[in-house]
């Protein structure tokens, strides 16, 4: 069992829509949870970050971390086709392990 | 612009050469990384410095070389390129202990083994 699932997508949804995107883990040792936006060709991004269960807000992005069920998700609303990017997870216990990353393509 | 950087961008060369990429960060880190980024988009770490000293070296060939002159800069360095090298190649920098977690990535450097 890989230390961190993700779902590589494509996830297409359109403009406006509440995208969820998901990520499992097995490892109980990771203590930060991180999500990392990449556009096509360019290095990831930290777009959040939480270290306890439960939801952190941050605009149009909310990060949920469920520690009981070894399970994170993002959720963007009010998606816009800027949005269009790989996401990945990323979990912290040594060291950074990435999910593989979701593909997301919002349309006009 | 403060930023973490690497050169060169793309990177084509023939298997069996010996290859170097640069990074450098001017955001005041303590820790730089490089990561490894495959054609599936799996991204992995493959060593992690603090101040110049390596702490974290994953299962990578020991054709890869890490140098660390100073803090700032985290070069890698590849010999007897093989064909399975070809990826792009990211470094990253953070401040050291829990502030890890916020890691700020360079553009990337694309290398493609011939």
């Amino acid at each position: 069992q890989k230390e961190v699932e993700q779902d590589p997508g494509p996830l297409s949804v359109p403009e406006g829509a509440i995208v969820s995107l998901n990520c499992t883990y097995s490892n109980s040792a990771f203590q930060y949870f991180m999500w990392y936006r990449q556009y096509s060709r360019k290095g990831p991004e930290l777009l959040m970050y939480t270290y306890s269960s439960g939801n952190k807000e941050d605009g149009r992005f909310t990060a949920q971390v469920d520690k009981s069920s070894k399970y994170i998700s993002l959720f963007i609303r009010d998606s816009q086709p800027s949005d269009s990017a790989t996401y990945l997870c990323a979990l912290l216990g040594v060291a950074l392990t990435f999910g593989k990353g979701t593909m997301l393509l919002v349309s006009p | 612009d403060t930023a973490v950087s690497q050169t060169p961008k793309y990177l084509v060369t023939q298997m069996g050469n010996d290859k170097s990429i640069k990074c450098e960060q001017n955001l005041g880190h303590d820790t730089m990384y490089w990561y490894k980024q495959d054609s599936k988009k799996f991204l992995k770490i493959m060593f992690s410095y603090n101040n110049k000293e390596l702490i974290i070296n994953e299962t990578v060939p020991n054709r890869f070389s890490p140098k660390s002159p100073d803090k700032a800069h985290l070069n890698l360095h590849i010999n007897s390129l093989e064909l399975g090298d070809s990826a792009v190649y990211f470094c990253a920098s953070s401040q050291a202990g829990r502030a890890a977690n916020e890691q700020f990535f360079g553009p990337g450097t694309r290398l493609t083994v011939l």
